[in-house]
């Protein structure tokens, strides 16, 4: 079955900090990979998409890597801010079709 | 370019009425997915479809449930009966018919069921 974890499921830092977000993914042959923002009662907000020949993709601040082999993606925030608090969610694609969604981490940055 | 829109954003609904939610991709896609957020879940796909054809509804509950995306006009999701366990946000994405697949996600349907 192809599921999607992402750990911590809560995560607070202070302002200021560089934090590191983790997604694993059951089946490695991906098709490729997004990271969303999703704000309280809001829609979502695409931040990056790895394709499965891509090793890491950037945006200002953040930085996400993937590595298929151990299945493993992660999402590096540097310099933490109070506006940067949300909901991150990983979601993998296997066909180029439907996501398939982790259950987000919920971060808040602490001024 | 607009994003992808919904509406309505809040739907109001008793038990055993029916709900329509509305998704207009944007503009130059033609590939619309639908998926569903239950109060503390993840979101779950749906329903994927293209202009009059649906690809993939592995995802949709066996009854009460439909979709369709007409030549023209949006996408619509159609939730006959509802009962409670229908509350969620129900969310839209669209892609364009070549690329990487990256979606973009509307801003949602709010539904309760009273």
């Amino acid at each position: 079955k192809q599921e999607v974890t992402q750990i911590p499921a809560a995560l607070s830092v202070p302002e200021g900090e560089n934090l590191v977000l983790n997604c694993s993914f059951t089946d490695s042959a991906i098709y490729n990979l997004q990271w969303f923002r999703q704000d309280p009662g809001k829609g979502l907000t695409s931040l990056l998409l790895i394709q499965s020949s891509q090793r890491e993709q950037t945006s200002g601040r953040l930085n996400a890597s993937l590595d298929k082999s151990s299945g493993r993606s992660t999402l590096y925030i540097a310099a933490s801010q109070p506006g940067d608090s949300a909901t991150y969610l990983c979601a993998v694609s296997w066909g180029a079709q439907k996501l398939v969604f982790g259950q987000g981490t919920r971060l808040t940055i602490n001024p | 370019n607009a994003g992808v829109m919904q509406n309505p954003r809040h739907l109001v609904r008793r038990r055993g009425q029916e709900a329509r939610l509305r998704c207009s991709p944007m503009k130059g896609h033609s590939h619309v997915y639908w998926y569903r957020q239950l109060p503390e879940e993840g979101l779950k796909f749906m329903v994927y479809l293209q202009k009059e054809n649906i690809i993939d509804e592995s995802g949709m509950p066996k009854e009460r449930f439909s979709a369709e995306f007409p030549k023209e006009g949006p996408s619509i999701l159609r939730i006959q009966q509802v009962v409670r366990g229908d509350s969620a946000a129900y969310f839209c994405a669209s892609s364009p018919p070549s690329g990487v697949g990256e979606q973009y996600f509307g801003p949602g349907t709010r539904l309760t069921v009273t």
